[in-house]
């Protein structure tokens, strides 16, 4: 079973706005609403920001937003600050007995 | 305030079975509100679903390791575990337990451990 497909990489400055994409198919993102997304700095665990598409859990910045279109969801981050620069990974329910699938994840870069 | 410890050996060799174990505190396993898994994430790479269990029984794992992993609950310690047999190289990782944010299987974690790397060597 593949990871949902993500960018290696992708940078912005400050105050900038960047979007991170995460390929799937019908049977993951493209069928269900289950689509989260995890922010980890280096070292640590991963953190939920993004929960069923576009819901934040509480304490999270409403600079983090989540969307979906078709088979495709992204992340989107405004206003980037320097403490964003992380890792983030894309999930999804899949219709199998896989049942969670991850995106392999995308490194992101303040400049 | 809820709480994840991950405990286990620091090393495990080739073909022998690593053992994990979750200590939950701030918060009841038995609740019928969430489910419980175990996520890993080898040196420089993505994370892996590894599986999950409800207080019930009731399991689900990633077909990929199906063969080989059993997760189970010690309810009286608030204890979940993860057993992996037969390892290999390709098995070393940074392992996690996590609380799925509700009573489903979808991959959506809102508590984590700490985690705790497992290499696998001779």
């Amino acid at each position: 079973q593949s990871a949902l497909t993500q960018p290696a990489s992708v940078s912005g400055s400050p105050g900038q706005s960047i979007t991170i994409s995460c390929t799937g198919t019908s049977s993951d993102i493209g069928g269900y609403n289950y689509v989260s997304w995890y922010q980890q700095h280096p070292g640590k665990a991963p953190k939920l920001i993004i929960y069923d598409v576009t819901d934040r859990p509480s304490g999270v910045s409403d600079r983090f937003s989540g969307s979906k279109s078709g088979n495709t969801a992204s992340l989107t981050i405004s206003g980037l600050q320097a403490e964003d620069e992380a890792d983030y990974y894309c999930s999804s329910y899949r219709s199998s007995s896989t049942r969670g699938v991850f995106g392999g994840g995308t490194k992101l870069t303040v400049l | 305030h809820l709480q994840l410890q991950e405990s286990g050996p620091g090393l495990v060799k080739p073909s022998e079975t690593l053992s994990l174990t979750c200590t939950v505190s701030g918060g009841s396993l038995t609740s019928v509100d969430y489910f419980w898994g175990w996520v890993r994430q080898p040196p420089g790479k993505g994370l892996e679903w590894l599986g999950s269990m409800f207080y019930s029984g009731s399991t689900y794992y990633n077909p990929s390791l199906k063969s080989r992993v059993t997760i189970s609950i010690d309810a009286s310690k608030n204890e979940f575990s993860l057993n992996l047999t037969s390892v290999t190289a390709a098995d070393t990782a940074v392992y996690y337990c996590a609380r799925h944010r509700g009573a489903t299987v979808t991959p959506e974690f809102d508590h984590w451990g700490q985690g705790t790397l497992v290499p696998v060597s001779s």
